[in-house]
């Protein structure tokens, strides 16, 4: 049962490109929630998504980026127009409803992306 | 408001020293939950332990253990002789309204 997976491991954009950040969740999870953690510091909640549904974008730069998880497929995590303070690690976890709130079991991460911006 | 603090920046021990990680938390709701995660140099970030707010047992897990304190908000993490492989940097989080929230992390050096 593979857990979350994230690809790439590593990215590195010049300046002003789009970075694509991939994350598949476990097996039977359909919420997807993306984590951004700059160097030095904790991890940030940016996005939780459900199938074809953003739930709460709170965390998300109002500018150049964006997520989705479509119906087949991966969430998406895109930065457009990358910038050097985007270098970061990008952790994408994933939980299932199940019977209960999903709350009550946590998360399961994913190794993570690691953006450098040149 | 939720908030959870790690007042610790940076420890250093040398192996076989107990270590205590101080966690502090903030939250409203009466239901939440506590986690620690450990960040080893290879950056993945592994699950250590969950814990509800209703449950303020004292919870061992071999070299590991954890103290929650409800009416001091706290839930630290001890390691017992410490050793190399338990150089990590490590986050307490909070959940209690959906997402969770990490505090800014300890690092933790075991020096052999």
């Amino acid at each position: 049962n593979a857990g979350v997976m994230q690809n790439p491991r590593h990215l590195v954009r010049r300046r002003g490109q789009e970075a694509r950040l991939r994350c598949s969740p476990m097996k039977g999870h359909s919420h997807v929630y993306w984590y951004r953690q700059l160097p030095e510091e904790g991890l940030k909640f940016m996005v939780y998504l459900q199938k074809e549904n953003i739930i709460d974008e709170s965390g998300m730069p109002k500018e150049r980026f964006s997520a989705e998880f479509p119906k087949e497929g991966p969430s998406i995590l895109r930065i457009q127009q990358v910038v050097r303070g985007d270098s970061a690690a990008y952790f994408c976890a994933s939980s299932s409803p199940g019977s209960a709130p999903a709350s009550h079991y946590g998360y399961t991460f994913g190794s993570g992306t690691r953006l450098t911006v040149v | 408001a939720q908030k959870v603090t790690q007042a610790q920046t940076e420890i250093s021990v040398v192996e076989k020293e107990d270590v205590t990680l101080d966690c502090v938390y903030e939250t409203r709701d009466t239901t939440y939950y506590l986690f620690w995660y450990k960040q080893p140099p290879s950056g993945e970030l592994v699950f250590l332990i969950r814990r509800n707010s209703f449950d303020e047992q004292n919870e061992i897990s071999g070299r590991y253990s954890w103290n929650f304190q409800k009416s001091t908000s706290s839930f630290n993490f001890t390691i017992t002789a410490s050793q190399v492989v338990d150089s990590a940097v490590y986050f307490c989080a909070l959940i209690s309204q959906g997402n969770l929230i990490f505090g800014k992390g300890t690092k933790l050096s075991v020096k052999p």
